[in-house]
């Protein structure tokens, strides 16, 4: 299976800032990356898929780069309701897998 | 689109239990549904996948002890639980395949307890 590992787990970062979060891929998976949102109690939420396009209705500040092992997620303005953990999803290769999950505070 | 997962608990090891995740909004006989779950603690795990012709394939640490189904006629996706273990326990979503991606969308999710 593929692993994939997201860094970092924690992050804590103040409005405004410029937020990256990464995944790694034990092995190339293409460009087949998406990235979800998860809030407290709420389904996860797809904000990226296959590396770079943005899901229709997810605001522009949400962006994602990367290709073959190395990927990131990017928020360039952080707002308040941004509060959520991250995870990436490679599906190249079956049987899918996640990432381990970024848990994003505000400072 | 809207996915809503019933039917978890608790459950003691050995026994059963059927989840259900109710799909609206769209042609749910047109799409392939994914079981996905998190266990306390840990990340996401992959459990089951139905096509949307009803071929299906599992995770190995679910083989042989969950079936997945589907009703099209009631807009469902089920999930039955057998031989539950400890290991189990987990909040389990269920996701629909996208015409474009996998998981696009993405039930609540249902707390299934397995323990004595």
């Amino acid at each position: 299976d593929i692993q994939m590992t997201q860094s970092p787990s924690f992050l804590s970062a103040s409005v405004g800032d410029r937020v990256t979060i990464n995944c790694k891929a034990s092995q190339n998976i293409n460009r087949y990356l998406n990235w979800y949102q998860q809030k407290l109690g709420e389904a996860p939420k797809l904000l990226i898929y296959n590396a770079n396009s943005l899901q229709t209705g997810i605001p522009s500040r949400f962006s994602g780069s990367g290709s073959g092992t190395d990927f990131t997620l990017t928020i360039s303005s952080l707002q308040p309701e941004d509060v959520a953990t991250y995870f990436c999803l490679q599906h190249n290769s079956w049987p899918w897998t996640f990432g381990g999950g970024t848990k994003l505070e505000l400072k | 689109v809207q996915l809503v997962e019933s039917g978890g608990g608790l459950v003691q090891p050995g026994k059963s239990l059927k989840l259900s995740c109710s799909a609206s909004g769209f042609t749910f006989s047109s799409y392939g549904m994914h079981w996905i779950r998190q266990a306390p603690g840990k990340g996401l795990d992959w459990v089951a996948y139905i096509s949307s012709s009803s071929g299906t394939v599992y995770a190995d640490a679910v083989k042989g002890r969950f079936t997945i189904s589907r009703d099209n006629a009631k807009n469902t996706l089920y999930l039955q639980l057998n031989s539950l273990k400890s290991e189990d326990t987990a909040i389990y979503y269920c996701a629909r395949i996208g015409k474009a991606t996998p998981f696009d969308y993405w039930g609540q999710g249902v707390m299934v307890t397995v323990s004595s």
